[in-house]
């Protein structure tokens, strides 16, 4: 099966920088993708890695590697409106159609 | 463009009844899928389907059941609700498979069973 972690909660200030960490176990690795989520609402897609390195797009950026396990979501000059749930998944061509498997979700809370 | 469309947006159901949440894109989609989110615990694939006649289970299919007669239509049947049943229900579909494609996913159905 999967085994997808990252941290249940974290707070960050309003302006500041914050990266969320994401570690995963996979045996047909196809892809990492991360996911924003607001309260009562569908998640909207961010970020997609399939080859180490950084992907940054705008104030977000995305980090993978893959014999590590291990990705990070970064996110620069905090808004209010980042105050969300941010979900990092993984495609997996050993499992289940090669269908996404979330991780529990980082619920991001920003402060001024 | 409607992309994928869920129905009902909210449902009250009584142990014991059974539901149809209805699932439909208009993106010519050939992989469609159903989650189940529950408070702390991510997205969790219950059923998805490859192209229309094709489903399969993921990692908590009991309790529910699928089917795919057409490419456009992929709807969630409850048959016997239960309590634990009770979550927000999200589908979401992908052109196929290939590893940078993103899936779309609908507006999420919220389910409580009394």
């Amino acid at each position: 099966g999967q085994n997808i972690d990252q941290p249940t909660e974290m707070t960050a200030t309003e302006g500041a920088i914050v990266q969320i960490n994401c570690t995963y176990q996979t045996s047909g690795f196809n892809g990492l993708f991360w996911y924003q989520q607001h309260a009562g609402e569908a998640p909207t897609f961010l970020s997609y890695n399939v080859l180490d390195g950084l992907e940054e797009k705008g104030r977000f950026s995305s980090f993978l590697s893959r014999s590590k396990g291990y990705s990070y979501l970064l996110l620069k000059e905090l808004q209010m409106k980042d105050s969300a749930s941010y979900l990092c998944a993984v495609r997996d061509r050993d499992n289940a159609g090669n269908m996404l498997t979330f991780g529990g979700g980082t619920r991001l809370m920003v402060k001024p | 463009n409607a992309g994928v469309t869920q129905t009902p947006k909210f449902q009250v159901l009584k142990t014991g009844q059974s539901m149809t949440l209805q699932c439909a894109q208009d993106m010519n989609h050939e992989y469609m899928s159903w989650y189940r989110q529950d408070p702390g615990m991510g997205l969790r694939l219950i059923h998805y389907s490859v192209g229309a006649g094709i489903t399969d289970q993921g990692e908590v299919p009991n309790g529910y059941n699928v089917s795919r007669s057409t490419t456009e239509d992929f709807p969630l049947r409850l048959l016997s609700a239960a309590p634990s049943q009770t979550s927000v229900y999200f589908c979401a579909s992908t052109i196929d498979s290939s590893s940078g494609n993103t899936i779309y996913f609908g507006e999420g159905s919220w389910l409580t069973v009394v």
